[in-house]
């Protein structure tokens, strides 16, 4: 089955870019998605990207997405303290859009 | 519109004791889904669905039921509760689109 894989933790400074690296092994996997959870609370999309696509802009956020290696990146422009959070990776697959998610990368932005 | 909601928000079970979660959404999407979270875990698929009337089984689903009886309710049944049960549970829902929308999550301890 899929396996994502991401590094566990990120820390920047107010101001500068995030990027969180994500790997994925299903080279069927129709959408990438980032979610985004804040402590205590549920998971909330932030972007996702088609399968056919290699980069999707959306206000501060990017997503690069290299499928000859399954390699999707997440940069978060001018980072603010309000961006911390875990960031979640995942790949979508099968019949019922089936969702296989990373461990989370642990944001941490300093001031 | 509330989206998706989870019911209860907390609980509290002893070993062997059974218990319902409740996942319900107000936007008439098809796709249901039932996950866990783990620390230092990503969300793991336990149930899905496709349609009132159809349950299927995730990548985790040894020790719950789901039933999907009405379009908008999904529930997810722990018929004698283990401590391997503690987690977080979230439900999702989606339309034939590919965005999961996700409820705030049941915080389940078992004791």
């Amino acid at each position: 089955g899929e396996d994502v894989e991401q590094s566990l933790f990120l820390s920047v400074r107010e101001g500068d870019s995030s990027v969180i690296n994500c790997t994925y092994t299903d080279s069927s996997s129709t959408y990438l998605y980032w979610y985004k959870q804040e402590p205590g609370a549920g998971l909330q999309l932030l972007t996702y990207i088609f399968s056919n696509m290699d980069m999707k802009q959306d206000q501060r956020l990017t997503v690069l997405l290299n499928k000859k290696d399954k390699h999707l990146s997440l940069r978060i422009a001018d980072t603010q303290t309000g961006d911390s959070a875990i960031y979640f990776c995942a790949a979508c697959s099968g019949s019922a859009r089936q969702l296989t998610f990373g461990s989370g990368t642990q944001l941490t932005v300093l001031p | 519109n509330a989206g998706v909601t989870q019911t209860p928000k907390f609980r509290v079970l002893k070993t062997g004791q059974s218990m319902t979660l409740l996942c319900a959404q107000d936007m008439n999407h098809e796709y249901m889904y039932w996950y866990r979270q783990d620390p230092g875990m990503g969300l793991r698929l336990i149930h899905y669905s496709v349609g009132e009337g159809t349950t299927a089984k995730g990548e985790v689903p040894d020790g719950y039921n789901v039933s999907r009886l009405k379009k908008q309710n999904f529930l997810l049944g722990l018929e004698s509760a283990a401590p391997s049960q503690t987690s977080v549970y979230f439900c999702a829902s989606a339309t034939e689109g590919h965005e999961q929308y996700f409820g705030p999550g049941t915080r389940l301890t078992v004791t």
